[in-house]
């Protein structure tokens, strides 16, 4: 699976957006790009994830570029609730997947009142 | 509710002990994995199962033992052989409708002295 660059740590005002980067840039054709968030003492919680189209769900945005070397989690409105470590992970979903996430060090973001 | 439980939260126990996590799912998931968080770090893969009776080592299995007697439940023994224990403990599991989206656990917080 890819390697993944994260900052270590990012700051939001309370209802402002929070674009969270990523870069992946030895990704492979097969491998998709997967966000998870852990807040503190508790265990990651999925985000979305994405192969190369840009994806919504309740919670966030995942905005993958053209050649797919990177990516942003976009966190539209953030709340308190929403400061913890973010992680973007790469990984394929062939047969040969353990099923394995392989968790760096994460982005720790901050939502400040 | 359907979802992951990991018992105890937190566990102390002296060195040259052995100590068994309890983790159990109910969401007909296949695949359950266990890894270990050392603080301000990602997590590392312990031990994996994709079916019941079958599990194989991850990336730090040493000093670890595990069963997978029954779909819903894979605990986790750390040995006296784990020269360094202490550490937070998640437990996880994917299955259908998605199996490449996992599942975690509360976590249990493990001390030993």
């Amino acid at each position: 699976d890819a390697k993944t660059t994260q900052p270590p740590s990012m700051d939001c005002a309370e209802g402002r957006a929070a674009n969270l980067p990523c870069n992946h840039s030895t990704i492979s054709g097969n491998e998709y790009v997967y966000w998870y968030r852990q807040i503190h003492s508790q265990g990651p919680q999925y985000i979305i994830h994405g192969l190369k189209n840009n994806e919504t769900n309740e919670m966030a945005s995942l905005i993958i570029t053209e050649d797919r070397k990177s990516s942003t989690l976009i966190l539209p409105h953030a709340t308190l609730r929403d400061t913890a470590v973010y992680y973007c992970i790469v990984r394929n979903h062939g047969s040969s997947n353990t099923g394995k996430l392989i968790f760096g060090q994460g982005t720790t973001l901050q939502v400040k009142p | 509710d359907g979802g992951i439980t990991q018992s105890p939260k937190y566990l102390f126990r002296k060195e040259g002990q052995n100590v068994t996590l309890s983790c159990e799912q109910n969401l007909n998931h296949d695949a359950m994995y266990w890894y270990r968080q050392d603080p301000g770090q990602g997590l590392r893969l312990i031990y994996y199962s994709q079916i019941v009776n079958d599990f194989q080592k991850g990336d730090i299995a040493e000093g670890y033992s595990v069963s997978r007697e029954k779909k819903e439940s894979f605990p986790l023994t750390v040995t006296s052989a784990q020269k360094n224990p202490t550490a937070f403990y998640l437990c996880a599991s994917s299955g259908l409708p998605d199996p490449n989206e996992q599942y975690f656990g509360p976590g249990t917080r493990l001390t030993v002295t």
